[in-house]
């Protein structure tokens, strides 16, 4: 049964680096086979894509983060990360971690809300 | 930035049959958009109900389907059961990209 977790602080400061791990249980991350995504959810409002990540190191970014964003692989504790730097007020969301497969996404975290707030 | 429109909110009686749609900006919804639906509840992570047009997953239950239609996407929900009522996405693909829609409130009422 393949599950996902986000963990990271729950509050960021103005300006400063948003930073998320998602710990995978039940797949690999090293297969080839699947992508590890991040998405997220503004409150009340709908789900954007933040892009994903291929253990060969492909990587494909939302245009519109791509300039503050980086996505990586840590196959020794089978965990994915999101780094967004520079983060503002509009940055505060629900972050959801979930596995890609094929053309689908077919498993998700339960999401973790960061609030970008002094 | 490509954008995916899908109807803000839905009304649809107990039993009853209802379409939702998912349009790109760039033109034609087409099967190379591999479209994906899924659907959230309140407090909930979304799940995946359907993926490449029309495949539903394991556990998605047989009244939901999904299909192109008048060159849109378009998510099915037949004998609809008061527990459908959620927000809907769809998700398109486009080359290495995707971009979910704005999301559909379906009301069962």
């Amino acid at each position: 049964q393949v599950q996902l977790q986000e963990s990271g602080p729950g509050l960021v400061k103005p300006s400063q680096t948003l930073s998320l791990s998602c710990t995978v249980s039940g797949a690999s991350i090293s297969s080839g086979v699947y992508y590890w995504i991040w998405v997220r959810q503004p409150p009340g409002k709908g789900l954007e894509w933040i892009g994903y990540m291929y253990y060969s190191g492909y990587t494909s970014y939302n245009p519109s983060l791509k300039s503050r964003l980086s996505i990586s692989l840590d196959t020794s504790k089978n965990q994915f990360s999101l780094n967004l730097n520079s983060v503002t007020a509009a940055d505060t969301a629900v972050y959801y971690c979930a596995r890609g497969s094929g053309r689908t996404v077919d498993h998700w975290g339960q999401g973790t809300l960061v609030t970008a707030s002094s | 930035q490509t954008v995916v429109t899908q109807e803000p909110s839905l009304t649809v009686s107990p039993g009853g049959t209802v379409t939702l749609t998912c349009a790109s900006s760039t033109g034609e919804v087409t099967s190379g958009n591999y479209p994906n639906w899924f659907q959230q509840k309140p407090g909930q992570a979304p799940r995946a109900l359907i993926y490449t047009t029309s495949n539903r997953h394991s556990w998605t239950p047989a009244r939901f389907s999904g299909s192109l239609l008048g060159g849109k996407a378009a998510l099915t929900l037949s004998g609809v059961q008061p527990e459908d009522e959620a927000d809907y996405y769809c998700l398109l693909y486009f080359g290495g990209g995707r971009v979910f829609g704005g999301g559909t409130k379906l009301t069962v009422l």
